[in-house]
């Protein structure tokens, strides 16, 4: 079974600074999805970006960013220019199968003013 | 993308009860899932809800516990049954976005509260 793990439960940021997001996981697959998701404390969870793992290339998403270390196994979420809707946990995921996808334990963001 | 909308978005349940949870989609697709987040916790998948076949159980999970309805494309139900306090949990709805990217769509859950 793979595992995902998130070793920091709270991280804090100024507002425009950069912070960075630890994620790192089991597996024995070659071929799977990495993802990160934010949750609002509005609850509702979406996608801030996925990585496949067959490409060697770092996705990048406006002012989000990863560095996927396949062979280290790691998944680090960069967050460039903070803004204050920044503010949210955030959540590292595996997924091999459709849908049935692995959540770390989230990490607790606060973008300070 | 994909429009979720659960219901009812919370309740204080008594122990014992049993309460549906409806998850509406605004389009159609073929695999629908429940997922649990405890309290300060991370998501746990309970189940996939396959239209037209019985739900696929995560080990942990069982029927009799968790019965899961998926009468169409659009629509699906979970039911926690005989519950307990240890049920206390924002229950979420997922489908999967259907582009082949693996995202997924998430509704905005339903807090359940067990006296």
């Amino acid at each position: 079974a793979q595992t995902v793990t998130q070793s920091q439960p709270e991280m804090s940021v100024q507002e425009a600074e950069t912070v960075t997001l630890s994620c790192t996981y089991d597996t024995s697959e070659s071929n799977y999805y990495l993802f990160w998701y934010k949750q609002p404390p509005s609850r509702q969870m979406i996608l801030v970006i996925r990585q496949e793992a067959y490409k060697q290339q770092n996705a990048t998403e406006n002012r989000f960013s990863v560095n996927f270390q396949k062979a280290a196994k790691s998944f680090s979420l960069k967050i460039s220019d903070s803004q204050l809707g920044d503010t949210a946990m955030y959540f590292c995921a595996f997924m091999k199968h459709a849908g049935k996808s692995t959540f770390g334990d989230g990490t607790t963001l606060t973008v300070k003013p | 993308s994909a429009v979720i909308s659960q219901k009812p978005s919370r309740d204080i349940c008594q122990r014992g009860t049993s309460l549906t949870i409806q998850c509406q989609v605004d389009s159609q697709v073929t695999m629908m899932f429940w997922y649990r987040q405890q309290p300060g916790q991370s998501l746990t998948l309970i189940a996939t809800a396959n239209q037209g076949s019985e739900a696929t159980y995560e080990s942990g999970f069982v029927i009799d516990k968790f019965p899961i309805s998926r009468p169409n494309l659009t629509f699906s139900t979970l039911t926690v049954s005989n519950m307990s306090p240890e049920d206390s949990s924002i229950y979420l709805c997922s489908v999967d976005g259907g582009t082949n990217t693996g995202e997924l769509f998430f509704g905005e859950g339903s807090r359940l509260t067990v006296l």
